[in-house]
Parts: C-alpha cells; sequence; structure tokens
C-alpha cells in the first residue's frame, strides 16, 4: 500500500530465536500500529504508538515489544519466538486528524 | 472478552443478489464504525465507514445501517459481484488506541 512498507514479507525462524519485522511510513502519521492475523479471530492489537518513544500495549502484547525512535519506523520484536507466534502481522499507520487507517501489505511469519 | 461481535462467519449469496454482514458491539465509548475488504494474500482495506450520529451511509453499492440504542450496525452489498468475494471485517474505535475488529466474515458471490 502507498505510504506504508512492512519487511520482511515473509519469514521462517526457529523456536527461540529473536525477531524483529519493520513497518515504515511516508505519511509522517502520528500513530502506528502493529497487528496480528490469525483465522478465526481477526485482527488482534499487539501493541501501538502515539508518537516518538510514545508507546502503548494492546490485547495480545505478551512475548512482544516495540520501539520507535523515529516518526517513520515502527520495530516490532519478538525476544524467543514460540510456535504460537506464527501468524500474519499487519501495520497501520492513522493520521492525528482523522480517523482513516491505512494497513500494509504484512509479514507472514512461521516459527518452526 | 470480545468486545465486537461479527455474523454470519461464512456467506453465499448469489449473483445480483445483497450480502448482508452484522456486528454488534459492547463498548458505548466507540465513536467510529468501519468496515475493511481483505483479499487473500493482502492487508485489510478500508471500504466504508460511519459515525455514531447517522444511521446509514451509502457508497455505490456498499451501504451501512448503523442502530446506536442496539449497538449493532451492519453492512450491505447491493447487486453483489464475483469481485465482491473476499473476507470482510467491521471493527469499533474510539481514541488513539487502535481499533477493535470483529473475527471475520468470508464472503462468496457465486456467478
Amino acid at each position: 500500500d502507498a505510504g506504508i512498507t512492512q519487511s520482511p514479507r515473509h519469514k521462517v525462524t526457529e523456536t527461540g530465536t529473536p525477531v524483529t519485522l519493520r513497518c515504515h511510513q511516508t505519511e509522517n502519521h502520528r500513530y502506528m500500529y502493529w497487528y496480528r492475523q490469525d483465522p478465526g479471530h481477526g485482527l488482534r492489537l499487539i501493541h501501538y504508538s502515539y508518537g516518538v518513544k510514545d508507546t502503548d500495549k494492546g490485547e495480545v502484547s505478551d512475548g512482544y515489544s516495540v520501539s520507535r525512535s523515529k516518526t517513520e519506523d515502527f520495530l516490532l520484536t519478538l525476544e524467543s519466538a514460540t510456535s504460537s507466534q506464527t501468524s500474519v502481522y499487519f501495520c497501520a499507520i492513522r493520521a492525528q486528524a482523522n480517523y482513516g487507517y491505512t494497513f500494509g501489505s504484512g509479514t507472514r511469519l512461521t516459527v518452526v | 472478552q470480545q468486545q465486537v461481535k461479527q455474523s454470519p462467519q461464512s456467506l453465499i449469496v448469489q449473483k445480483g443478489g445483497i450480502s448482508i454482514i452484522n456486528c454488534a458491539y459492547e463498548n458505548t465509548a466507540f465513536d467510529y464504525f468501519p468496515w475493511y475488504q481483505q483479499f487473500p494474500g493482502k492487508g485489510p482495506a478500508l471500504l466504508i465507514a460511519i459515525r455514531p450520529d447517522v444511521s446509514e451511509k451509502k457508497e455505490g453499492r456498499f451501504t451501512i445501517s448503523f442502530n446506536k440504542s442496539a449497538k449493532q450496525f451492519s453492512l450491505h452489498i447491493m447487486d453483489s459481484q464475483p469481485g465482491d468475494s473476499a473476507t470482510y471485517f467491521c471493527a469499533a474505535g474510539g481514541g488513539a488506541d487502535g481499533l477493535t475488529f470483529g473475527k471475520g466474515t468470508h464472503l462468496i458471490i457465486q456467478p
């Protein structure tokens, strides 16, 4: 999607290894979000950011950490990946002035 | 605790028919109710959204009906087409802390 890029698009990793997913935006939006999507669960919020260095936990934050050192980048880290973290991860951005959320194309993560 | 309940889980509609997907929410602080469309391998894309100060919003073949007192809202797709086959998510939000999503409806439009 225009203005928001997720990397990598696909990743396979082993249980217990650290993994970092990146979300990059060119829209200069204040708000950024990480969601995970699993069959039968819809999209669930992991963490979100409301500004540089300002982050907060979402519904399913256990086992995840985030960082935002620049407006354009929001990183999601799995400190020690587990099989239950196999999922598709989506980043979303939102401007301050309106409620329009734009989603990235997702990262498919498989933990073996 | 599921704050947004979506039904049905799957739906099959004949081409030209009306597709109807329903959602119910619990949190009265929600003030933004969007619907997203997702194709396989893609991210969710905003389809249409409504705020609680109106009861209906129409954009082309897509209409949201909103019932504030019942805490329910629905998506109607008129003249459904095979290209509408996708997964649809309702969501609700009210501030900086993101959207709460329903579990999704897999819609199939049969030619």
